[in-house]
């Protein structure tokens, strides 16, 4: 099984700033997604990130609210830019396949002022 | 594809009583995950139960699939307080890499 890891584990923005959040895999892997998770509700998928091309975005959300990067096999990061309050969510990356178990990293609770 | 759902919402059960939990969805499905995520923390991968399957063990943990109801079960055997969490089921399709997840069940166990 993969170990997946999230930095930083939380934090607290202010309104209109920008916040990184990177995630690394214990193990070369081919597909890395981020999901959010608003209070309260399930998961929602904002867009997997495959190495060496650019990331697939789901509907809702967008590349210059959500840049991602994917610079090789084992680590990605997720953007939240010009963070709103209603941008507090858990963020949460999780590798592996549909086809096969998806293991999820800790999380990044973030709360925006 | 729309987020398939759980029932119920919410469960309060004593320790050392089952627990079940349903899952429900609306497409074809490559197999059905199933986690546990403790206090808004991380998940917690349980059993992944796949299509040709109709049910799966693991310790306390029995999972059941009916693909012809489009619906899945969690039972939980002799609860424990460290139970006490979320669970949620994720459909993993046919040819996507994604996970489409359930709304989700919250557990209680009173000690």
């Amino acid at each position: 099984s993969a170990v997946i890891s999230q930095k930083p584990s939380r934090d607290i923005c202010q309104r209109g700033t920008s916040l990184t959040i990177q995630c690394q895999v214990d193990s070369q892997v081919t597909m890395m997604f981020w999901y959010r998770q608003q209070p309260g509700q399930s998961l929602t998928l904002i867009a997997t990130a495959n190495q060496g091309s650019e990331a697939t975005y789901e509907s809702g959300f967008v590349i210059d609210k959500f840049p991602i990067s994917r610079p090789n096999l084992t680590f990605s990061t997720l953007t939240v830019s010009n963070m709103s309050p209603e941008d507090s969510s858990i963020y949460l990356c999780s590798s592996g396949t549909g086809q096969d178990t998806q293991y999820f990293g800790p999380g990044t609770r973030l709360t925006v002022l | 594809s729309q987020q398939g759902e759980e029932d119920p919402q919410a469960l309060s059960i004593q320790e050392g009583e089952n627990a079940t939990m349903n899952c429900s969805y609306k497409t074809s499905i490559n197999n059905l995950q199933w986690y546990r995520q403790n206090s808004g923390r991380g998940l917690v991968h349980l059993i992944l139960i796949r299509s040709n399957e109709r049910e799966k063990h693991s310790g306390r943990l029995r999972v059941t699939l009916d693909t012809s109801k489009k619906s899945s079960s969690l039972l939980i055997t002799a609860s424990r307080a460290a139970d006490t969490a979320s669970y949620f089921c994720a459909e993993g399709g046919w040819g996507a890499q994604k996970l489409v997840f359930g709304q989700g069940t919250r557990l209680t166990i009173n000690p």
